[in-house]
């Protein structure tokens, strides 16, 4: 079945610092793959996406890139801002396979201080 | 545009009670999927409705159950309520069964006492 590896937290980063956080995934066809982020007492937004390979999804100076090679699709931010804390997750859809769900780790919750 | 929306916001239950959660789709969109997310864990699919049929079932009881209006609104369904019940419950709306592009609400949060 499919599944969803994430670094585990929490990460704790000053501001402006470098972020990446670690997604692999195992898929019986090919997914889409997304980043959601959750901040407290909220639901998920989604941040970036890519639905092939090579593939580059970027969104508020976030990025990840669909590696098909290494199966991963890792999260990473040049310059982190407070604005940025919050739990992060990593998901894959898989419709093409006959899997409606969404497929999440288990979140990576990160804390920026100033 | 209106997002995905849900009631209510909290919600209390003691063991054994029977709950009912309600969730409005993204203007647009035509199926529903419902997950349960426990504290400190990532979202678990429960099932999706689609033409106002479930579509798909992930790992969960019958006690889990759902359906879908003819305005693809949606309602979740849970009975005989246990404590391990006791989670954040997400609503998500996408354009057809086909789409892994998912829009989330911001959930219900259900304690069960």
């Amino acid at each position: 079945g499919n599944s969803v590896t994430q670094m585990e937290g929490p990460v704790t980063l000053s501001e402006e610092a470098f972020l990446t956080i670690n997604c692999t995934y195992t898929a019986t066809g090919y997914p889409s793959l997304f980043w959601y982020v959750q901040y407290p007492g909220e639901g998920l937004q989604l941040l970036l996406k890519a639905t092939k390979a090579d593939d580059k999804g970027s969104n508020k100076g976030f990025e990840a890139t669909y590696r098909k090679e290494t199966t991963s699709f890792h999260l990473e931010k040049g310059s982190v801002q407070v604005s940025d804390s919050a739990v992060y997750f990593c998901a894959l859809g898989d419709s093409g396979a006959g899997s409606y769900q969404l497929t999440f780790g288990k979140g990576t919750k990160l804390s920026v201080i100033p | 545009d209106a997002g995905v929306t849900q009631s209510p916001t909290h919600l209390i239950k003691t063991r054994g009670q029977q709950v009912t959660l309600r969730c409005s789709p993204k203007s647009g969109h035509d199926t529903v999927s419902w997950y349960q997310q426990a504290l400190g864990q990532g979202p678990q699919f429960i099932f999706q409705y689609y033409e106002e049929e479930e579509r798909q079932r992930g790992n969960f009881p019958d006690r889990f159950s759902g359906h879908q209006f003819p305005n693809y609104s949606s309602e979740l369904n849970v009975n005989a309520l246990l404590l391990g019940d006791s989670a954040l419950y997400l609503c998500a709306s996408s354009l057809g069964p086909y789409d892994n592009e998912q829009f989330f609400g911001p959930g219900t949060r259900l304690t069960v006492l």
